[in-house]
């Protein structure tokens, strides 16, 4: 079968660090996506992981352990704008399609 | 600019009724799907397009019907036999789904409730 696991809640202090973890199970894995959801709104595309390491893009990294099925998404200078849900999916499955994870809402204080 | 547009933003069932929700993008996109969101839930897949005249049940197509007859339109039906509608559905788009690393794009969702 297919299972995502990621926290449910986290907090953080502005400026700080944070690292949110998602562990896969899956077959046929070709690829992991993280999105960010802001509360009532779409979700927005912020890394894609298909080779095991660290992509970075600004204030946002996403790592991939293919061999451990285990990505994290960093967050650095933490703004009260990134309090938001963070959706860890993962392309796999026999029809490819995405699965999601149940989201981890970050809520970051002052 | 380019995006995808779902409407109403805010829908109302009553019993016994069907009810569509309109998906359209012009981001020239091949692939479009539609999503269940429920609160505390992953997005859940209901129905997915690769090419226009075909169609693939999700995971939880059960009460759901669509059509894809043109390119940029992806409507979904709500029918009477999906008996707990209230969600927030979400439609997107991708790229060709040969290319794994294309990522979906979302509309901004509309929330149905019954009444």
């Amino acid at each position: 079968g297919q299972n995502i696991d990621q926290p449910t809640e986290m907090t953080a202090t502005e400026g700080a660090i944070v690292q949110i973890n998602c562990t896969y199970q899956t077959s046929g894995f070709n690829g992991l996506f993280w999105y960010q959801q802001h509360a009532g709104e779409a979700p927005t595309f912020l890394s894609y992981n298909v080779l095991d390491g660290l992509e970075e893009k600004g204030r946002f990294s996403s790592f991939l352990s293919r061999s451990k099925g285990y990505s994290y998404l960093l967050l650095k200078e933490l703004q009260m704008k990134d309090s938001a849900s963070y959706l860890c999916a993962v392309t796999g499955g026999s029809q490819g399609n995405l699965i999601f994870g149940k989201g981890t809402k970050l809520s970051v204080k002052p | 600019d380019g995006g995808i547009t779902q409407s109403p933003k805010y829908l109302f069932r009553k019993e016994g009724q069907n009810v569509t929700l309109s998906c359209e993008q012009n981001l020239n996109h091949d692939a479009m799907y539609w999503y269940r969101q429920d609160p505390g839930q992953g997005l859940r897949l209901i129905y997915y397009s690769q090419i226009v005249n075909d169609f693939q049940k999700g995971d939880i197509a059960e009460g759901y019907s669509v059509s894809r007859e043109k390119k940029e339109s992806f409507p979904l039906t709500v029918t009477s036999a999906q008996k707990n509608p209230t969600a927030f559905y979400l439609c997107a788009s991708s790229g060709p789904r040969r290319y794994s690393n294309q990522p979906q794009h979302f509309g901004d969702g509309t929330r149905l409730s019954i009444l």
